[in-house]
């Protein structure tokens, strides 16, 4: 168990909603990055955030968003759903003993219909 | 930018050895990571290599050579648990630490 939590598990949305999902570290690491993970493929990184800014993003255009809280929490936000949005969304927290190491969290299945 | 490839798809008996290979390309390395994960799971931290040579733990081998920009995954004594998706993974795609660009991913499947 990697004490990483999300939610929701599930979640369908119909195409030009917006979402907000959820994830927390047990463990209170202050770094967290999402991942975004279609069907069959590998996770491509979304965007990274470090005591609360912004640290890092991929290629994500700006509709995908995203906040992290004091307590080390973090959200994600995606506005105006397109159909290719339909994904696992996972995030992780840095590992302190091995570089380059991230503890994932179950992740969130999102289907845009 | 940095990109993996992996072969899509192994299949293997209960018991055996199977190796996933793993080329890279990456406008800076720093290690070559592996993750494994089973259909509806998270992706699992198995082994990292910064250096060229071998790392070993348990059942699981992971080799690197930078001159090569290659590595593998070795999995030994291959159990029915075994089968699942394994990914290998390089910093980036900004070069800043924990964030990970991974390939594309291998489904291992392990027969009886």
């Amino acid at each position: 168990e990697t004490g990483v939590t999300q939610s929701p598990t599930h979640l369908i949305k119909t195409r030009g909603q917006q979402v907000t999902l959820r994830c927390s570290s047990q463990s209170g690491h202050n770094t967290v990055s999402w991942y975004q993970q279609a069907l069959g493929q590998g996770p491509q990184f979304i965007f990274q955030y470090y005591r609360e800014e912004e640290n890092g993003r991929g290629n994500f255009p700006p509709r995908f968003s995203g906040l992290q809280f004091p307590n080390y929490s973090s959200e994600l936000n995606v506005n105006a759903l397109e159909l290719d949005d339909s994904a696992l969304y996972l995030c992780a927290f840095e590992g302190q003993m091995v570089a380059d190491t991230q503890y994932f969290g179950p992740g969130t299945r999102l289907t845009v219909l | 930018g940095q990109s993996l490839e992996q072969p899509s798809e192994v299949t293997a008996v209960e018991g055996a050895i199977v190796q996933i290979n793993c080329t890279y390309q990456t406008s800076g390395f720093y290690g070559l990571s592996w993750y494994q994960q089973h259909d509806g799971g998270a992706p699992t931290f198995l082994s990292y290599n910064a250096l060229d040579g071998l790392e070993e733990t348990g059942r699981f081998s992971s080799f690197l050579s930078r001159s090569d920009s290659y590595g593998y995954l070795l999995l030994q004594e291959l159990q029915m648990k075994d089968s699942a998706s394994y990914f290998c993974a390089v910093r980036g795609p900004n070069n800043a630490g924990n964030m990970l660009t991974f390939g594309g991913g291998t489904r291992l499947m392990v027969k009886p």
